[in-house]
């Protein structure tokens, strides 16, 4: 079935703790992204590549790291989780880009980070 | 810069009532236009899209139109039912160089009683 898998579905843990937050798709996707969402404010992008060894930053970066070693993999990493990054993340896959016809966004079910 | 807004939420509907969304944008291109729907406990899916001004993107009874001169993308459903309760969003991508970029509006929360 294609997809794209998070892990962990649900994350606690306390400022400061290093934390790494899975992404894979088995879809031989090209573009992976992630975003947070918070309520009231939508979804945020936080990084995105648009192919192996290339990530560029969303509109959010700032306390996150990305890396993009191979195809199917796009780990989001927080170094020195703070409070204001607990939120709801979601990992995205398209074929080609984020906002072409032919090739929409396939989402993971989300991680729910919460951060003491 | 590139923008959606949309209307506030919640929206409460009874079974069978009308539906409509607004959503508007602002953008420095021509850009593509979509709606995402996220159900409870779930990621966002593609509901519709639309590529170019007039355009009408459907699936699964819900409606949009592309309209340059309002700058505007309104979702509408004829019929509502209780499984179409779940957060929707507007969405747009620039055509061209910046492909890797998807702008959400804030998304709208539908509950639909029967």
């Amino acid at each position: 079935e294609a997809q794209v898998t998070q892990n962990p579905r649900y994350l606690i843990t306390v400022t400061g703790k290093k934390l790494t937050v899975t992404c894979s798709q088995n879809m031989n996707h090209e573009y992976m992204s992630w975003y947070r969402q918070d309520p009231g404010l939508g979804l945020r992008q936080i990084y995105y590549s648009m192919n192996v060894e290339v990530t560029d930053k969303g509109d959010v970066p700032e306390g996150y790291k990305v890396s993009r070693k191979e195809k199917r993999n796009f780990p989001l990493i927080l170094e020195s989780p703070s409070p204001n990054q607990t939120s709801l993340y979601f990992c995205a896959s398209s074929l080609v880009g984020a906002g072409t016809l032919n090739s929409p966004l396939h989402f993971g079910n989300g991680t729910r980070l919460t951060v003491t | 810069g590139n923008s959606v807004t949309q209307m506030e939420g919640p929206v409460t509907l009874s079974e069978e009532a009308f539906l409509t969304i607004n959503c508007t944008y602002t953008a420095t291109g021509y850009p593509s236009l979509f709606w995402y729907v996220q159900y409870p406990g779930e990621g966002l899916q593609l509901l519709l899209k639309a590529t170019k001004a007039d355009d009408k993107g459907s699936n699964k009874g819900f409606e949009a139109t592309y309209r340059k001169e309002t700058t505007s993308f309104h979702l509408e459903k004829g019929s509502v039912q209780v499984s179409d309760s779940a957060v929707y969003f507007c969405a747009l991508s620039e055509r061209g160089s910046t492909l890797g970029r998807l702008y959400f509006g804030r998304g709208t929360q539908l509950t639909v009683w029967p």
